[in-house]
């Protein structure tokens, strides 16, 4: 069975503060990983998307990748109230250039 | 269009009935998913298109559901004989595949509840 495992959270962060959301994948084959925001009631939203080893920077948002040790995080800088949502990691498993295998979501809450 | 729609935004059906969701993709996007979330849990991947074709319909549940696409667009699915278990988001996403794999775009999702 072909997984994607987060910590269901809730994660808690004041503003201001780095939150780091983490994300660990069985298939050592993947190839393409994905982080998606929800709020609650909407649909996921593209976050960042991440195919080679190392750090990817968007704005406030860092997504690592460690292939070897399949592990992908995603790094928040100066959280904002308005980063509240479930933070979902997608993973593209060998094989499949098209089917994502997502985690169940981490609940980040930022504090004012 | 702008963005993936899906309609009824809100279903709700009794037992035994028959139910229809719709996906309209962006415009371009030859590849169309239906994913299933259930309260508190992950997506879970359901069927898979390419242009109207299904080559991987590997995570549709049971028998009672199945799914159609037309002119390589709109797509439905259909779940016959709705049971309780069934209820939950029922969300479709496009990609413009190009070889590797492609970013998803989801829609806003079907809340199907079923009494």
């Amino acid at each position: 069975q072909k997984e994607v495992e987060q910590n269901s959270g809730p994660l808690s962060v004041p503003e201001g503060a780095i939150a780091s959301l983490n994300c660990t994948y069985s298939d050592r084959g993947s190839q393409s990983f994905f982080w998606y925001r929800q709020y609650s009631g909407k649909s996921p939203e593209l976050i960042m998307s991440i195919y080679s080893n190392g750090d990817k920077e968007d704005g406030r948002f860092t997504a690592q990748l460690n292939k070897a040790s399949q592990y992908v995080s995603l790094l928040i800088r100066d959280s904002q109230p308005s980063d509240s949502a479930t933070y979902l990691c997608a993973v593209n498993m060998q094989g499949s250039n098209y089917k994502l295998t997502f985690g169940k979501g981490t609940l980040l809450t930022v504090n004012p | 269009g702008a963005g993936v729609s899906q309609s009824p935004s809100n279903k709700v059906t009794e037992k035994g009935k028959d139910v229809e969701l719709r996906c309209d993709p962006i415009s371009g996007h030859t590849a169309l998913y239906w994913y299933r979330q259930s309260l508190g849990q992950g997506l879970e991947f359901l069927i898979y298109f390419q242009g109207n074709s299904a080559p991987d319909k590997s995570g549709l549940p049971s028998d009672r559901f199945s799914a159609e696409r037309t002119g390589g667009s709109v797509s439905t699915l259909t779940i016959q004989r709705t049971q309780q278990e069934d209820s939950a988001v029922y969300l479709c996403a496009s990609s413009k595949p190009s070889g590797g794999a492609e970013t998803q775009y989801f829609g806003p999702g079907t809340r199907l509840l079923v009494l």
